[in-house]
């Protein structure tokens, strides 16, 4: 089944705007990382958390293993920020990564 | 910093014949290498996650036999697919983390294309 389940499946911004990504898992994540993948398919490291909140630019991301949930924040959207998004939750007592279905970003003018 | 990468970058290939791809570490000892398959609909299906000194661990629907992985170093790891067909197409990644480093790090992907 499906371990992470993640939202919106796509969402459009305008310039300077923000808004939430999130990722609910249905088991117990020992962490969870947040990815921007390019129009070439890299898959860029945006966070990595086992707890807590990171920050980075405009870009934040929190981790609630208990509540089993992670969001990340985009605020002041830049044209620059369109992509795909996906978060990766590692399985506790695992070692495996399951990744969410992604959220498609477009940010307009 | 911790970099992956992958080679090669894409390959087309005809129904039933091969396509290895291959991950190398730069920075960080590969102390498990994960390998996934994203489908054309942008899904991730995890393939196998392979440790060193441990045996390779396929999740359901992937087989050695179609996806032999190799890991003889903690700097790289390769990946076949055994007779590909037209279900195989899709971006394989590679995902390396190091004994002391909890993040993935992936290469650019080998993407598959099946005549």
């Amino acid at each position: 089944g499906d371990q992470v389940e993640q939202s919106p499946s796509a969402l459009s911004l305008h310039e300077g705007t923000g808004s939430a990504l999130r990722c609910n898992f249905t088991t117990t994540m020992r962490a969870v990382q947040w990815f921007q993948q390019n129009s070439r398919g890299s898959l860029i490291n945006l966070f990595y958390l086992a707890s807590g909140t990171k920050e980075n630019g405009r870009l934040k991301s929190t981790f609630n293993s208990k509540e089993s949930y992670s969001t990340l924040h985009i605020r002041d959207a830049q044209l620059e920020d369109s992509g795909t998004y996906f978060c990766a939750a590692e399985e506790t007592g695992y070692q495996n990564f399951y990744f969410g279905k992604g959220t498609s970003l477009t940010v307009i003018p | 910093g911790a970099l992956v990468y992958q080679y090669p970058r894409r390959t087309i290939c005809k129904s039933g014949t091969s396509m290895r791809m291959e991950c190398q570490a730069v920075g960080f000892q590969a102390t498990s290498v994960a390998w996934y398959r994203q489908s054309p609909q942008k899904t991730f299906e995890l393939i196998a996650l392979s440790t060193v000194n441990s045996a390779i661990k396929y999740e359901q629907n992937f087989t050695q036999e179609k996806f032999p992985i190799s890991h003889p170093n903690l700097s790289f790891s390769s990946m076949t697919v055994l007779n590909a067909y037209l279900e195989d197409r899709g971006l394989y990644l590679c995902g390396a983390r190091g004994q002391n480093t909890g993040q993935l790090y992936f290469g650019e992907g080998s993407k598959l294309t099946v005549l």
